[in-house]
């Protein structure tokens, strides 16, 4: 499959506890964003690289957020101290370079944070 | 006010139904527009792009009005397999990140 693929695809952790984690983009795709999802609404961009610059940030992703993509290639997301608002699915997807190019996602991380 | 508006459903038709989901958006810099569908607790798929000129796609035709800041889903002949979530989907600035509605939830029922 050479899709995005992220995992893991469903983590469980403690308020407070850090979670990390990872998605692997289409292999010849230099875009890379990260968006995340709540129950009933649409999915809201979080942050977007091009290689490994990372060239935008939304306001939603607070300061116990970081994200990086070190060699262009994986990106890991990051959460310290987590809250129970985190609790979400976390999507990443892919694109070519160019403006409108398609936007592949992933299967999402689905995190429950207790 | 949200950057993309729609009406979040459901939607109940019966098979072979013509259905049609309407969507405005706010920010009249938008570029491009999209419909993505996502099933159940799947990651959304990219459905169609929207034009001015309008376009379809087999059963599925959309249509932008840049004027009213409005895009549209015309689905015809609902089938089963069409039951899933239509995020209308706006792409704006020059970090090409998306924008999406809250979704419109589609049931095709027998």
């Amino acid at each position: 499959d050479t899709g995005v693929s992220q995992n893991p695809r469903h983590k469980i952790t403690k308020r407070g506890q850090n979670v990390t984690f990872r998605c692997d983009p289409i292999s010849e795709h230099n875009r890379l964003y990260w968006y995340r999802q709540t129950l009933g609404q649409g999915p809201e961009f979080l942050t977007y690289f091009q290689n490994e610059a990372q060239l935008e940030k939304s306001r939603l992703l607070s300061d116990r957020f970081s994200a990086e993509r070190p060699k262009g290639s994986f990106s890991t997301l990051e959460i310290q101290r987590t809250e129970q608002g985190d609790s979400a699915m976390y999507l990443c997807a892919s694109s070519s370079s160019g403006y409108g190019e398609t936007q592949y996602f992933g299967p999402g991380t689905r995190l429950l944070v207790l | 006010r949200k950057e993309v508006e729609q009406d979040p459903g459901p939607f109940n038709v019966p098979e072979g139904a013509t259905v049609a989901f309407n969507c405005t958006y706010s920010n009249s810099a938008s570029q491009s527009f999209f419909w993505y569908r996502q099933d159940c607790r799947k990651e959304p798929k990219l459905l169609m792009s929207v034009y001015s000129s309008g376009n379809e796609d087999g059963r599925f035709t959309a249509q932008l009005n840049r004027a009213s800041q409005y895009i549209s889903l015309l689905i015809r002949d609902s089938k089963l397999s069409d039951s899933a979530t239509y995020l209308c989907v706006v792409l704006t600035g020059t970090a090409s990140k998306l924008t999406f509605g809250t979704g419109t939830r589609l049931q095709v029922t027998l």
